[in-house]
């Protein structure tokens, strides 16, 4: 089955234990994508990769690391969480990097910062 | 970069009615606006889109209009069914040249049987 695959899918920590979200696509796209999602402020994108070892920021990088060493996998690096990325990440794909393509994205990460 | 503005934030309308949700977008090179669905624990779905060349598409009972001269793309939801319920994101490229959507805030849609 085509999908998008996240990793935890809940998780609480404590400020300032580093954590990786895993993400991970099958459909061998080469547009990887990360989001968060707070209530009132809807989707905002974080960082996303064109292709294997491309990445940029997005809207909000702060505080966020990424890297793309292969095709499928695109994982959410935090240093040092901080209360305030407490929220809900999505991880999106799409085939090509242009922005008329369908972004399908994994079923969610809901991450709290104590 | 631009904004995207989404109206209303919530929706209530009884099943069987339609329902319309608007956006706005700032910069008039844009030229591609999807709609995603985003149902309850799951990721947002993208239900339909438009390219800057129509000034309408349909797809079966979900619909999306287009004014560029306004600067103002809509979906539209005839004969609602309890499965709409859900939240619809408009997004707007960035940028010129930009690889990444700018989403609206979010609708939230009740359909009441």
């Amino acid at each position: 089955e085509a999908q998008v695959t996240q990793n935890p899918r809940y998780l609480i920590t404590v400020t300032g234990k580093k954590l990786t979200v895993t993400c991970s696509q099958n459909m061998n796209h080469e547009y990887m994508s990360w989001y968060r999602q707070d209530p009132g402020l809807g989707l905002r994108q974080i960082y996303y990769s064109m292709n294997v070892e491309v990445t940029d920021k997005g809207d909000v990088p702060e505080g966020y690391k990424v890297s793309r060493k292969e095709k499928r996998n695109f994982p959410l690096i935090l240093e040092s969480p901080s209360p305030n990325q407490t929220s809900l990440y999505f991880c999106a794909s799409s085939l090509f990097g242009t922005i008329n393509n369908e972004q399908f994205f994994g079923p969610g990460t809901r991450l709290t910062v104590l | 970069g631009e904004n995207v503005e989404q109206h209303p934030s919530t929706l209530s309308v009884q099943e069987g009615d339609s329902a319309v949700i608007k956006c706005t977008y700032s910069d008039s090179a844009s030229n591609y606006f999807p709609w995603y669905k985003q149902e309850l624990g799951k990721g947002p779905q993208l239900i339909i889109d438009i390219r800057s060349n129509v000034g309408e598409k349909k797809d079966q009972r979900i619909a999306v209009t287009l004014n560029k001269t306004a600067k103002h793309f809509s979906l539209h939801i005839t004969e609602t069914q309890p499965e709409d319920s859900a939240v619809y994101f408009c997004a707007a490229p960035t940028g010129a040249g930009s690889y990444q959507l700018t989403f609206g805030k979010g609708t939230k849609l009740s359909v009441i049987p």
